[in-house]
């Protein structure tokens, strides 16, 4: 069955050193998304891809980056790994830009 | 702003009784909607799409779409301990991406 995944699901990590999160999807879906969820603020974009080699900045793009080099993984990079950035991290995609979105089981990052 | 509001509960049903979420909207650009599912420490889970005004069923659920008036719901009758979870409401503006609420717990009380 197609599906979505993300690894690792649990990692901690120490301030300034650089985390990758991955994504990857079998659904051969175009669009991905990056989101993280923290209490008190529900869930928030950070970076979104609509194919490969595209990549956009969403609401809470510091500190972040990915690339899209093919059309089932967009990696999620830490470049300087903060406290802020403590967090439960999703990966999500869908066939069409406005349409359903369909999520990963998750990442919890602790940065220490 | 771009705003999507929900009322943060938790609200409390009784097994077999109708749960009303809801949700309001502040962009009127908005076009689809979007209601999740997520249980404790587990991802959200896509029930429901709505893309024009009226109802639409589900199963035991239910949207409710009014663009004039900004709001969406969901409706889930003969609600069971189950169904308790954070329901997140999620509206796409069009050309744009997703904007979600902050989600309303919802208990079921057996």
């Amino acid at each position: 069955d197609a599906e979505i995944t993300q690894s690792p699901r649990h990692k901690i990590t120490e301030t300034g050193r650089q985390v990758t999160l991955a994504c990857h999807q079998t659904w051969n879906h175009n669009n991905m998304f990056w989101y993280r969820q923290d209490l008190g603020h529900g869930l928030r974009l950070i970076h979104y891809s609509y194919g490969v080699h595209d990549t956009n900045k969403g609401e809470v793009s510091d500190g972040y980056s990915v690339s899209r080099s093919n059309t089932e993984d967009l990696p999620l990079t830490l470049e300087s790994a903060a406290s802020s950035q403590t967090s439960v991290y999703f990966c999500a995609s869908s066939v069409n830009r406005a349409g359903e979105q369909y999520f990963g089981p998750g990442t919890r990052l602790t940065v220490t | 702003q771009k705003e999507v509001e929900q009322n943060s509960g938790p609200l409390s049903v009784p097994e077999g009784a109708i749960a009303s979420l809801n949700c309001t909207y502040s962009d009127r650009g908005s076009q689809s909607f979007f209601w999740y599912r997520q249980y404790s420490g587990k991802s959200p889970e896509l029930i429901m799409s709505i893309y024009s005004n009226g109802d639409k069923e589900d199963g035991r659920f239910t949207a409710q779409l009014n663009k004039a008036s900004q709001y969406v719901s969901l409706l889930i009758r003969d609600s069971q301990p189950s169904d308790s979870a954070t329901y997140l409401c999620a509206v796409n503006i069009a050309g744009q991406n997703f904007v979600f609420g902050p989600g309303t717990r919802l208990s079921v009380l057996p």
